[in-house]
């Protein structure tokens, strides 16, 4: 069964810490994407990479940066937690062979920072 | 600024009832439009999609309605079933040459009663 895993269900982390959420797929897929979820405000794009090594800025990039070494591995990197960057964060892959453009999604990781 | 916009946000319909979901969006250079059923502590799940060449896209009991002069797209659940209870999210793509990044509407939580 191909899955995209995330590494934690939940976080509780402190403002001003730094903290990593790790995302792994198994399907070989080219791309990977970062979203946030917050009600009412659907997912909204992050960060996302076409590539190994390869980035890209999405809508709200800000107070984020990610890091792609292995095609199966993405990781979304909070380099000083604040309390509004409290979420939950779905990881996504996709391959760029496909004629549709669909989705795997993670089960997310919800991030509490206090 | 929101590039898909979702109505309504929340829908409460009785068993064997029909689900109306709607979005519109502004980017004529969408070319895929997607829905997204997401389970309470799941990650979302492609449900259904729809290119812009066709007016309607059916599957089971789900159907996609597309309107293209008025950028405008809905989501049908036919005789909805507790089981459909989830929240659903539209989504819009310019395919390939940006990266498969998908735009997403804010998600409308759907209730079924029985």
């Amino acid at each position: 069964d191909v899955k995209v895993t995330q590494s934690s269900r939940y976080l509780v982390k402190r403002t001003g810490e730094k903290v990593f959420l790790e995302c792994v797929q198994d399907m070989d897929h080219e791309n990977m994407f970062w979203y946030r979820q917050d009600p009412g405000l659907g997912l909204r794009l992050i960060y996302f990479s076409y590539d190994v090594k390869m980035k890209e800025k999405g809508d709200i990039p800000e107070g984020y940066s990610v890091s792609r070494e292995k095609k199966e591995r993405f990781s979304l990197i909070l380099e000083s937690a604040s309390t509004n960057q409290t979420s939950m964060y779905l990881c996504a892959s996709s391959s760029a062979q496909a004629a549709n453009y669909g989705y795997t999604f993670g089960s997310g990781t919800r991030l509490t920072v206090v | 600024q929101q590039q898909v916009k979702q109505s309504p946000q929340s829908l409460i319909v009785q068993k064997g009832g029909i689900s109306i979901i709607n979005c519109a969006y502004e980017n004529t250079a969408f070319d895929y439009f997607p829905w997204y059923q997401q389970f309470p502590g799941k990650g979302p799940a492609l449900l259904i999609a729809i290119r812009p060449d066709v007016s309607e896209k059916k599957e089971g009991r789900f159907t996609i309605s597309f309107n293209k002069s008025a950028k405008q797209f809905s989501l049908h659940i036919m005789d909805s079933q507790p089981g459909d209870s989830a929240t659903y999210f539209c989504a819009a793509s310019k395919g390939k040459a940006a990266g498969n990044k998908l735009t997403f509407g804010g998600g409308t939580r759907v209730l079924v009663k029985p």
